[in-house]
């Protein structure tokens, strides 16, 4: 069955350092992932997408990698601060669908 | 600009009651979806609609039923709840095109008890 896997643990950094989150799927031929940002009794916030023949993608302080060979996504904040505070939820295409994965919680300590 | 408009924000409901969340877009989307979301499981797809007149099931249709009639209108029913429908619920639209990114609206937060 199809699965997509994110750091089930949460993620507490100190402000200016670097966090790295991992989205790993399995049984999926996506020909891209997407990344979004999701605040406290909020909706989810499209972040970013990322295509099956990119390596790698950025904007602004984000950046993301996608290794289809390793089944691998990876997203990296830089720089961070505690507005970057919030659980990143990455997804890949289903026919019409978008599957989620459980999310990682990102902590950024000023 | 609206974007997604989910109603009512909360709602507590007793075992066996009935009730419609209701979401409407204004970005005229065509496909529309319902998720919901518990902790620690991220989100579960319910049903979804690629058109006014079509929809289809989900990972986790049993206990609800949608229907769309409009572009802008996709209400989501829960005809006898159960204490295993506490959660979160969103609903969400996108363009037709591929990688198109879903808009969400702010969700449902439904407790039954």
């Amino acid at each position: 069955s199809q699965k997509i896997e994110q750091n089930s643990e949460a993620l507490n950094i100190q402000e200016g350092k670097t966090a790295t989150l991992t989205c790993n799927y399995t049984n999926y031929s996506p020909a891209y992932l997407q990344w979004y940002r999701q605040d406290p009794g909020r909706g989810p916030v499209f972040l970013l997408l990322i295509r099956e023949n990119e390596k790698e993608k950025r904007k602004e302080r984000l950046k993301v990698t996608f290794d289809t060979t390793l089944k691998q996504s990876l997203f990296h904040i830089t720089a961070s601060q505690p507005a970057d505070s919030a659980t990143y939820l990455c997804a890949l295409p289903n026919d019409y669908k978008l599957s989620f994965g459980a999310g990682t919680t990102v902590t950024v300590r000023a | 600009n609206a974007g997604v408009t989910q109603t009512p924000k909360f709602r507590i409901l007793k075992i066996g009651q009935s009730m419609t969340l209701q979401c409407a877009q204004d970005m005229n989307h065509n496909y529309m979806y319902w998720y919901r979301q518990d902790p620690g499981m991220g989100l579960k797809l319910i049903y979804y609609s690629v058109g006014a007149g079509i929809t289809d099931k989900g990972e986790v249709p049993n206990g609800y039923n949608v229907s769309r009639s409009t572009t802008e209108d996709f209400p989501l029913r829960l005809e006898l709840a159960a204490p295993s429908q506490t959660s979160v619920y969103f609903c969400a639209s996108r363009q037709p095109q591929d990688n198109s990114p879903l808009h969400f609206g702010n969700g449902t937060r439904l407790t039954v008890t």
